[in-house]
Order: C-alpha cells, then structure tokens, then sequence
C-alpha cells in the first residue's frame, strides 16, 4: 500500500514548545504534501515538498523529505493552543491522486 | 480568497436513495478530486477528474458512483443506491495542475439511514 502513516498518533505539548510529527511511506512518490484538520472541519493544505527536495519552510513550519529513508517529518515551532488539530501527510504517486495516512492528533495546552 | 465550497454541508438519507453531492472548484483550477472520510478513519480518495474525464479512481469508486462537471463551475459526486456504508464526511478538492497543492472544500457530511 501507498499508504502514508504517521506517528506518534497522538502528541500532547505545553504551548511554546516544538512538535515535531513523522510520516513514513512505502513507495516511490512524486511529492508529499502536509494538511490539518480541525475537529469536524475540512482539510487545510499546510505544505508540499517534491520528491527532488529535502527541506522546506513556510512560517513556523519546517518540513523534511528524505527519499531515501522513504520519511518525511513536520515541526511546528513555538507552538500556539491554536495548533491544536489532527495533522496528516500525503503522498502523491502519480500526481492525480493521494493517499493519507491515520494522522498525528496534537493538543497544545495553553 | 478563493476557496472550494460545497453544498450541502449536511446531508441525510435513506438507503437506496440516490444523493448528489455538489461541489464548486476554485475558478482557475483544472483537476478536481472527491475524497470521503469515515467518521474517525483517514482520508480516502475516490476519484479525480480532468478534461471532463476520470484521470483515476479508487477501488471505492465502484458502479455506484459517477462524477460530472455539468457547468463551467460545478463539479457533483452522485451515488446512486445509498448503502449504510457510505454514511461519511465527503470533501472535494481541486488544483491548478496535477501533483500540485490540493485544496478542500469543508466537506459534506452524508448520513444514510
């Protein structure tokens, strides 16, 4: 399976600190894309990072690919309460479809 | 800024009924995608639609679904015999070019009874 699955699935932190958040895949990808969901709500694109790419930054957003290792970790800085939502990777394998994994559940206590 | 609607954002029916979910892309967008999540699963694609074609669809997607862009603006998901099963949050997404950034619509939430 494609599948992208994350871990831990659940993250608890104190307001200011990083999160960091992993994804691990199983096959060759075009690209790999991180979202969020709040609770009942839709999904927010958050970054996209190309399979020629190692790093990328968007705000206090920090995403790393390696191909090589077939991961991809997300760290979100000084972390605010407002955070706090489920956050899953993508990956795209033939650019008109993405597989999601189960999603990392993080709270960040005020 | 722009961004994916749909319609309706709740949706309940009874099993067998057919149901049509409506969604409208982001104006300059090409590829336009339906996902479905069930409630506390991932997400799941289902299909993705081009040139007003299916580009790819999943196993989900079986013969009672089907998809159309009957306007220049509206891209729906039709399942004709609701199941039990299909009770779910459906978002659609759209982008410029493939592979590139998706972005959702909020989602419908369908629930077949």
């Amino acid at each position: 399976s494609q599948q992208g699955e994350e871990d831990p699935q659940a993250l608890s932190i104190q307001e200011g600190e990083n999160a960091t958040m992993n994804c691990s895949y199983k096959t060759s990808i075009n690209n790999l894309q991180w979202y969020r969901q709040n609770s009942g709500r839709g999904l927010v694109h958050l970054i996209l990072i190309r399979s020629n790419e190692r790093e990328k930054h968007s705000g206090r957003l920090r995403v790393t690919l390696d191909t090589s290792k077939k991961s991809s970790s997300l760290l979100i800085t000084a972390s605010r309460a407002a955070d706090t939502a489920s956050y899953f990777c993508a990956t795209d394998l033939t650019g008109n479809q993405f597989y999601f994994g189960t999603g990392t559940s993080l709270t960040v206590i005020p | 800024e722009p961004e994916v609607t749909q319609t309706p954002s709740h949706q309940v029916t009874q099993m067998g009924q057919e149901v049509i979910l409506r969604c409208v892309p982001i104006s300059n967008h090409l590829y336009f995608y339906w996902y479905r999540q069930i409630l506390g699963q991932k997400v799941e694609f289902l299909v993705s639609f081009y040139n007003n074609e299916i580009s790819e669809k999943s196993e989900i997607f079986d013969d009672q679904f089907s998809v159309e862009r009957p306007d220049g603006s509206n891209f729906t998901l039709k399942i004709r015999s609701t199941k039990l099963e299909d009770s779910a949050m459906y978002f659609c997404a759209s982008s410029v070019y493939s592979g590139d950034e998706q972005y959702f619509g909020p989602g419908t939430r369908l629930t077949v009874t």
